[in-house]
């Protein structure tokens, strides 16, 4: 157990939908990372926040989008929903922001697997 | 473009010896590397890591080997068990950027047969 809590583990939606994935970090750590994983492209880097603030950007369509709360939990909003965005989400945390002189592990969540139908 | 590339889909090994697991990247900028495991239906677990300063790290059954001049990373786990048999995926960061973006390769699935 990684520590990082997310939910829900399963989501089934219809084309054209909005859903939101939440995400819990580690206690203590103050980023998080979007992950997308597809059968085609591997494991996808979206988004990272630190301490509410956005960043790093990666691959993030822009019917994406993601904030980090007070609390430092966060939001993954995925809308428009289309059959290629099906994949598996996770979500990863790490104490610092990784800019530094410090590379930071990232320590991932189980996942919300979505399906779009 | 793939910065990170893992060229053997799968590997089967047997149990007892050693298995080895390689990555390859494009990017010298890349300057801290990581393995993590991943069984079906979970989050990839973090393994190991190794810092481009170093060229060796190992951790219990578990050594991570970079080659700079060749960008090529590997993995050995010995002996393998069982339980290791899992997808395994290597991933390159780059410092400096104010941020940290994990690159993955696409994985090979480690199959340990009895």
């Amino acid at each position: 157990d990684s520590g990082v809590t997310q939910t829900p583990k399963h989501l089934i939606t219809a084309t054209g939908q909005r859903v939101t994935l939440r995400c819990s970090p580690r206690s203590g750590d103050l980023s998080v990372y979007w992950y997308q994983q597809s059968l085609d492209q591997g494991l996808q880097f979206l988004i990272q926040y630190y301490n509410g603030e956005e960043r790093a950007k990666g691959n993030i369509l822009e019917r994406f989008s993601a904030q980090q709360f007070p609390d430092l939990h966060s939001e993954l909003n995925l809308s428009s929903l289309e059959l290629g965005d099906s994949a598996l989400y996770f979500c990863a945390s790490s104490f610092r922001s990784g800019g530094g002189a410090v590379q930071e592990t990232q320590y991932f969540g189980p996942g919300t697997r979505l399906l779009v139908l | 473009d793939q910065q990170v590339k893992q060229n053997s889909p799968s590997l089967s090994v047997q149990e007892g010896r050693i298995s080895i697991l390689n990555c390859d990247y494009t990017n010298s900028m890349f300057d801290y590397f990581l393995w993590y495991k991943k069984y079906p239906a979970e989050g990839p677990t973090f393994l190991i890591s190794i810092s481009s300063i170093k060229d060796k790290n190992e951790d219990g059954r578990f050594t991570v080997f970079l080659n700079k001049s060749a960008k090529h990373l590997s993995l050995h786990i010995v002996p393998s068990q069982p339980g290791d048999s899992a997808v395994y995926f290597c991933a390159a960061s780059a410092l400096g950027q104010g941020a940290q973006k994990l690159v993955f390769g696409q994985g090979t699935r480690l199959t340990i047969n009895p």
